[in-house]
C-alpha cells in the first residue's frame, strides 16, 4: 500500500527560527514529491521534485529530494507569523497516464510572535 | 491567473439524498481529479478523468460515486445516497497533462459537504 508519512504532526516556533519538515514515502511508479501549503482550504502548491540532490528555492522556502533514502525536507528559514499553516507532502504516482497524489497527514506549523 | 472554482462552497444534505458537486478546471487542462479531506484527516484521492473516463479510481469511490463532464468546462462529482461519512472536504484539481509533465496538480477551494 502506498505511504506517505511525515514529521513532526506538529511544530510551534517563534518567529525568526529555522524549522525543517520531514517526509517519507514508500510508493509504487513514483513520478515526483511535491509540497504544499494549507491555510484555510485549497492546497497551494510550494515546490515539486523529480531528481534527486536538486535543492529548490523559493524565497525562505527550499526543499530537497533523496529517491535513494525515500525522503525529502522542507526547510523555511527566518519563519514569519504568515507562515503558519499545515503543510502537506504528496508524492505522484502515475498510473495509466493520470497521476494521483498519495498525500502525507500533515505537519501543522504554528509560528508565534 | 487562471484557477480551478468550484461549487457550492458549502452544501448541506440529509442522508440518502444525492448531491452534485461542481467544478470548472483550468480552462486547457486535460486531466481533473477528486479529493476528499475528513475533518482532521489526510487528503485521499478518490478518482483521476481522462479524455471523458475514469483513468483510476480509489476503493472509496464505489458505485455510489460517479463523475461527468457534461460539458466542455465543468466536472461533476455526483453521491447517489450520501452517508454520514460521506461528511469531508472535496476538491478538485487538474493538470495540463499527465504522466511524466506537468505534475503540479491545481486546486479548487474545495466543497464542504455535510450530512446530516
Amino acid at each position: 500500500e502506498d505511504k506517505v508519512v511525515q514529521s513532526p504532526l506538529s511544530l510551534v516556533v517563534h518567529e525568526g527560527d529555522t524549522v525543517t519538515l520531514n517526509c517519507s514515502y514508500e510508493v509504487t511508479n513514483f513520478r515526483s514529491l511535491l509540497w504544499y501549503k494549507q491555510e484555510k482550504k485549497a492546497p497551494t502548491f510550494l515546490f515539486m521534485l523529480t531528481s534527486s540532490g536538486i535543492e529548490k528555492k523559493s524565497g525562505r522556502l527550499s526543499s530537497i529530494l533523496d529517491k535513494k533514502e525515500l525522503f525529502s525536507i522542507l526547510n523555511i528559514t527566518a519563519t514569519q507569523t504568515g507562515d503558519s499553516a499545515v503543510y502537506l507532502c504528496a508524492v505522484g504516482a502515475t498510473i495509466q497516464g493520470a497521476q494521483k497524489l498519495v498525500f502525507g497527514q500533515g505537519t501543522r506549523l504554528t509560528i508565534n510572535p | 491567473e487562471p484557477e480551478v472554482t468550484q461549487t457550492p462552497s458549502h452544501q448541506v444534505t440529509q442522508m440518502g439524498q444525492e448531491v452534485i458537486l461542481r467544478c470548472v478546471p483550468i480552462s486547457n487542462h486535460l486531466y481533473f481529479y477528486w479529493y476528499r479531506q475528513i475533518l482532521g484527516q489526510k487528503v485521499e484521492f478518490l478518482v483521476s478523468f481522462y479524455n471523458n473516463e475514469i483513468s483510476e479510481k480509489s476503493e472509496i469511490f464505489d458505485d455510489q460515486f460517479s463523475v461527468e463532464r457534461p460539458d466542455g468546462s465543468n466536472f461533476t462529482l455526483k453521491i447517489r445516497s450520501t452517508k454520514l461519512e460521506d461528511s469531508a472536504m472535496y476538491f478538485c484539481a487538474s493538470t495540463p497533462g499527465g504522466g511524466a509533465h506537468y505534475n503540479e496538480q491545481f486546486f479548487g477551494p474545495g466543497t464542504r459537504l455535510t450530512v446530516l
